[in-house]
């Protein structure tokens, strides 16, 4: 099983959808977590911090479930341009930080 | 420009040669850390440093890998007797922790592609 592990996707939303995408980890000593967003061929590029709490960035909504070891992220008002790959990040401290990233889901919004 | 920075960004070579890739994090970003994405997979950890200290090592890092960064500053990566497998994104993310236990946002550069032939 993997450490974490998402959903591959495709999602094929319209404009304008609201969709939601879920991340399970399996490492009980995961401390922290993010999703990162990934165009074609570019970099990873942080999209938010995922808190116990929940926390909302616009039309972004991360979550987080502990006891169910799962976070998600929800996107309302789907633009073309959330077209990317969202992978899902956890960060393990055992002693020392050790960074995984889920294989990421891909999201393709279309007009 | 203040971001992490990567050079080469592309880079082919042929099976059984040596390449060196080269990382500038964002200037006093403390953390850097290397990793390798192959095609519709997620980034895979390889290293990280604190400072000039390489705290973790990846089992995926086998001995023809090896990173330095002797100063606490850039970082290198090198890849000897290269092999088809090798060929890869390789990405460098830096990030600034002020204590142990701070949430640890990593940010990345653009990586170097490399293709072995």
């Amino acid at each position: 099983r993997k450490e974490v592990e998402q959903d591959p996707g495709p999602f094929n939303v319209p404009e304008g959808a609201t969709v939601a995408f879920n991340c399970t980890y399996s490492n009980s000593a995961s401390q922290s977590f993010f999703w990162y967003r990934q165009d074609c061929r570019k970099e990873p590029k942080l999209l938010m911090s995922v808190y116990s709490s929940g926390n909302e960035d616009g039309r972004f909504t991360a979550q987080l479930n502990r006891a169910s070891q799962y976070i998600s992220l929800l996107i309302r008002d789907s633009k073309l341009s959330d077209s990317a790959t969202y992978l899902c990040v956890v960060i393990l401290n055992t002693g020392g930080f050790k960074t995984i990233f889920g294989a990421g889901t891909r999201l393709f919004v279309k007009a | 420009d203040t971001g992490v920075s990567q050079d080469p960004r592309h880079k082919i070579t042929k099976r059984g040669q040596n390449v060196t890739f080269r990382c500038d994090p964002i200037s006093e970003h403390n953390r850097l850390y290397w990793y390798r994405q192959t095609l519709g997979q997620g980034p895979e950890f390889l290293t990280y440093f604190q400072n000039e200290a390489q705290l973790e090592k990846s089992r995926l890092l086998s001995d023809r890998f090896s990173a330095e960064r002797p100063k606490g500053s850039f970082s290198t990566l090198e890849i000897q007797r290269t092999e088809q497998g090798d060929s890869a994104m390789y990405l460098c993310a830096s990030s600034s922790m002020a204590r142990r236990s701070q949430s640890d946002t990593q940010y990345f550069g653009p990586g170097t592609r490399l293709t072995v032939l």
